[in-house]
């Protein structure tokens, strides 16, 4: 079982909809990192938590430290935020990322 | 500032050949890590590289070995290449606790 799982794998929504992807992990963490990543490969990070809640723009992202849960909304999607969204966490300041196996989103004019 | 930059993007080897890979920190980053993707799935630790030494490493054979050189730049070897290290590899700076992640180099073993 891996220690980050996140939900669904696939979705599909339709532009102007609103998204929700979870993130669930088993081990204590120090910071959770949303990132995404584009056909081709590279990563972008969108936001790093540690506590409570953060936005820039149409995404927000929320963390529950004592549920071990966190979960990134885009607001009034849009098919350029088609991508492969992945959470990952850090269990202290050098340990290494530990990545969920990401969900792809396709958002369909 | 370029960020985190790597080469080449793509590659393509034959079973059994040795493989070198680059990375270029964002600047001020002196903190590398490199990581596996496979398609489909969420990249894997391989190794830290922090002032020229290999700190931290993941479950992957010795095979996969690393550089770090004085200006933070760092290389990954693989060597005896399988077709199953076909991937994705990634390689990521840091300070503080923000990552920055390349563009990654594809690598496709035959």
């Amino acid at each position: 079982k891996n220690e980050v799982e996140q939900s669904p794998q696939n979705l599909t929504a339709q532009e102007g909809e609103f998204i929700t992807i979870n993130c669930s992990y088993s081990v204590g963490i120090s910071a959770l990192h949303w990132l995404q990543q584009h056909p081709g490969g590279g990563i972008v990070s969108l936001f790093m938590l540690s506590s409570g809640k953060k936005k820039h723009g149409r995404l927000i992202a929320t963390i529950n430290i004592q549920e071990k849960h966190s979960s990134l909304h885009i607001t009034a999607s849009h098919p350029r935020d088609s991508a492969v969204y992945i959470c990952a966490g850090r269990n202290s300041g050098n340990t290494p990322l530990v990545f969920g196996k990401g969900t792809r989103l396709s958002v369909i004019a | 500032d370029a960020g985190v930059t790597q080469s080449p993007t793509h590659l393509i080897k034959t079973r059994g050949q040795q493989v070198t890979l680059r990375c270029s920190p964002k600047s001020g980053h002196d903190t590398v890590s490199w990581y596996q993707q496979a398609l489909g799935q969420g990249p894997q630790f391989i190794f830290q590289y922090y002032e020229e030494e290999e700190r931290q490493r993941g479950n992957f054979p010795d095979r996969f070995s690393g550089h770090q050189f004085p200006n933070y730049s760092s290389e990954l070897n693989v060597n005896a290449l399988l077709l199953g290290d076909s991937a994705l590899y990634l390689c990521a700076s840091r300070k503080n606790s923000e990552a920055f992640f390349g563009q990654g180099t594809r690598l496709t073993v035959v």
